[in-house]
């Protein structure tokens, strides 16, 4: 299995707060995105880099920010969470743009009360 | 919006080939099509993707009809850990995957 980890796993908070989600993978992969999935829906992008410092804004970026400061993170921000904002985070990486496969992580269940 | 079609759901009887249906009828000639599952939230696992050939590899195979319209992912002898979501995905311009509500897979014994 590719090395991705994401922390926390699990997060309940409230309205209004602010979240950061965090990526890790040992990969060295240059591609890293953060992925949304709703109930009985597929994935959205929110945001990916393509390298340090290197981001740009997917499908459901509003509400969201990213920040990558080393090539092996990621971190999702959500810098006044809504409940709308409640869903499961995954992270993923590839070795590139074209690559036939993106790795994912396991994960974080986001609940926002 | 998704650019692929599939069945919400689809069941199959163990040891036996679960073959998953796929439009994608707006594809252009140089995009792929995609295959992934995710098993019961999981992060999704790639299967398999292919470009006109018909391919296969240690999971499953991948035929897609000349036209390229559309294509069916085998699982040749399916068994209980095959139950998962199948994505059928293709890039949109810039390149991201996207992906639609794929097919429940349920396997039973």
């Amino acid at each position: 299995d590719a090395g991705i980890t994401q922390s926390p796993r699990h997060k309940v908070t409230e309205t209004g707060t602010p979240v950061t989600l965090r990526c890790h993978q040992t990969e060295n992969h240059r591609y890293m995105y953060w992925y949304r999935q709703d109930p009985g829906h597929g994935l959205r992008l929110i945001h990916y880099s393509y390298g340090v410092k290197d981001t740009d804004k997917g499908e459901v970026s509003d509400g969201y920010s990213v920040s990558r400061s080393k090539t092996e993170d990621f971190l999702l921000t959500l810098e006044s969470a809504t409940s709308s904002q409640t869903s499961v985070y995954f992270c993923a990486i590839s070795a590139d743009r074209m690559s036939t496969e993106q790795y994912f992580g396991p994960g974080t269940r986001l609940t926002v009360t | 919006d998704a650019k692929t079609t599939q069945p919400p759901s689809m069941d199959c009887a163990e040891g036996r080939a679960a073959n998953l249906p796929c439009n994608h009828s707006t594809i252009s000639g140089n995009e792929y099509v995609y295959w992934y599952r995710q098993i019961h939230s999981q992060g999704p696992q790639y299967i398999i993707h292919g470009l006109k050939n018909n391919e296969t590899n240690e999971m499953a195979s991948l035929i897609i009809t000349e036209d390229r319209k559309s294509s069916t992912l085998i699982l040749p002898h399916a068994t209980l850990r095959d139950t998962a979501v199948y994505y059928c995905i293709v890039r949109d311009s810039n390149y991201q995957l996207i992906w639609g509500a794929g097919t429940k897979l349920i396997i039973k014994p």
